[in-house]
């Protein structure tokens, strides 16, 4: 059974950089085709994808924040962390840790996600 | 940047069939995902590669791409599918969200 956690600071303040960490059970992120990456969804808004991190240590992540974004892996801990640069109000969300898989044809899915944690901006 | 368009509300009597649209340029030219989303709750993949559903998600739930257009259906919709419902895909090794779509059934 795959699951993900996410875990950190409930709040930060504008300008901080924020940390987050997906810890995961279930598989390996060094399993060919297996990816994780994080959604977050601001209060009553849409999902939005910041990045995606696959087994091979290549790296995606969304052309608006990628300035912003790094997402690095520690395979032997089963653990993804995510940090956000220079965070400001409109950051507000709750952010998602998902477990992505790529068949034989066609895109990566996201198939199972974390239970979310919520992150507030403000100071 | 990608858009994808969905209706902000769709309303569906019991049992009877809804329809979710998602459109966006050259889609059949993707394949789209589908998430469930109940209040409180993390997205639930329904619908993948199109029409493709996951381990232990109802066989009244089945997707569909047209061209311009992807579908998402659910038959015989039921109390427990009220839901926002998210489109996505890939464009340009980036993702794609649609900005959601609320089932109400009633």
């Amino acid at each position: 059974q795959i699951t993900l956690k996410e875990s950190g600071p409930t709040l930060v303040k504008p300008t901080q950089t924020l940390t987050l960490t997906c810890t995961f059970s279930g598989f390996s992120l060094s399993t060919s085709g297996v990816g994780v990456g994080w959604v977050r969804q601001p209060p009553g808004k849409a999902l939005e994808w910041l990045t995606l991190m696959y087994w091979d240590n290549y790296k995606r992540n969304s052309p608006s924040l990628k300035s912003r974004l790094t997402i690095t892996k520690d395979t032997s801990k089963n653990q993804v962390v995510l940090t956000m640069t220079n965070m400001d109000p409109v950051d507000t969300a709750t952010y998602y840790c998902v477990h992505s898989i790529l068949y034989s044809y066609g895109p990566d899915v996201f198939d199972i996600w974390g239970q979310g944690t919520k992150v507030t901006v403000s100071s | 940047s990608y858009e994808l368009t969905q209706p902000p509300s769709v309303s569906v009597s019991p049992g009877q069939t809804a329809s979710i649209t998602c459109s966006g340029y050259e889609l059949g030219e993707k394949y789209a995902c589908w998430f469930q989303q109940k209040p409180g709750q993390s997205p639930v993949l329904v619908i993948y590669q199109d029409s493709k559903r996951p381990s232990g998600i109802p066989e009244r739930f089945s997707g569909s791409n047209s061209g311009k257009t992807v579908t998402l259906t659910i038959s015989g919709t039921q109390a427990m599918d009220e839901a926002d419902y998210y489109c996505q895909v890939w464009d340009n090794s980036a993702v794609v969200f649609g900005g959601g779509t609320k089932l109400t059934v009633l």
